[in-house]
């Protein structure tokens, strides 16, 4: 089945700086998304983005389906930017589940 | 527009107890999902419905059963609750998996001592 992998695996950085995540997924897929999941657990959509670069604020994302990977971009990172980010992409089986990267752990120091 | 809401948000239980998780979406969705994240152990699907009056088992389906008798219902059932159980239980909707994007409720965190 489809492999996701993410990089990198943890990441702190200071207050205002910029950041970029990699996914790497090991088939092509007409759905990719990223999500964060908050210090207290709760998983909140970023981006879906099968393809091409899509902007929310400070948070950006970029999709190649054809080289397979999607990059989430984070400029002037805030503490309240810390977590986990996760990107998924379906499978080919049960049901079309969410097959999940590893995750980036982010920590934003003050 | 609510999205998907999962109730309760909390739970303690006992060992042998049994409870049901809901989870409800508004958005006419047709594939429902339940995961169980434990920490080291990523998402891991425990049973998934393709729509109304259906549903299927995931990669770790034991000790859970569910019923999807509305389409924008979704109920997970522990039957007798074990430790192993304990874990932060997602509920996941999507209209077409392959094509469109899937959202989450906020979770449930269930202890069972």
């Amino acid at each position: 089945g489809i492999q996701v992998e993410q990089s990198p695996p943890d990441l702190i950085l200071q207050e205002g700086a910029n950041s970029t995540l990699r996914c790497n997924f090991s088939d092509s897929v007409n759905n990719l998304q990223w999500f964060h999941q908050n210090p207290w657990g709760q998983l909140i959509n970023l981006f879906y983005i099968p393809s091409g670069t899509k902007q929310n604020g400070r948070l950006s994302a970029t999709t190649v389906a054809t080289e397979r990977y999607s990059l989430l971009y984070i400029s002037s990172s805030q503490t309240t930017d810390s977590g986990v980010y996760f990107c998924a992409a379906p499978g080919y089986n049960q049901g079309g589940k969410l097959i999940f990267g590893q995750g980036t752990e982010l920590s934003v120091k003050p | 527009n609510a999205g998907v809401t999962q109730t309760p948000k909390f739970r303690v239980l006992k060992t042998g107890q049994s409870m049901t998780l809901l989870c409800a979406q508004d958005m006419n969705h047709e594939y429902m999902y339940w995961y169980r994240q434990d920490p080291g152990m990523g998402l891991r699907l425990i049973h998934y419905s393709v729509g109304e009056g259906t549903t299927a088992k995931g990669e770790v389906p034991d000790g859970y059963n569910v019923s999807r008798l509305k389409k924008q219902n979704f109920l997970l059932g522990l039957e007798s609750a074990a430790p192993s159980q304990t874990s932060v239980y997602f509920c996941a909707s999507v209209r077409f998996p392959m094509n469109t994007e899937a959202f989450f409720g906020q979770g449930t965190r269930l202890t069972v001592v």
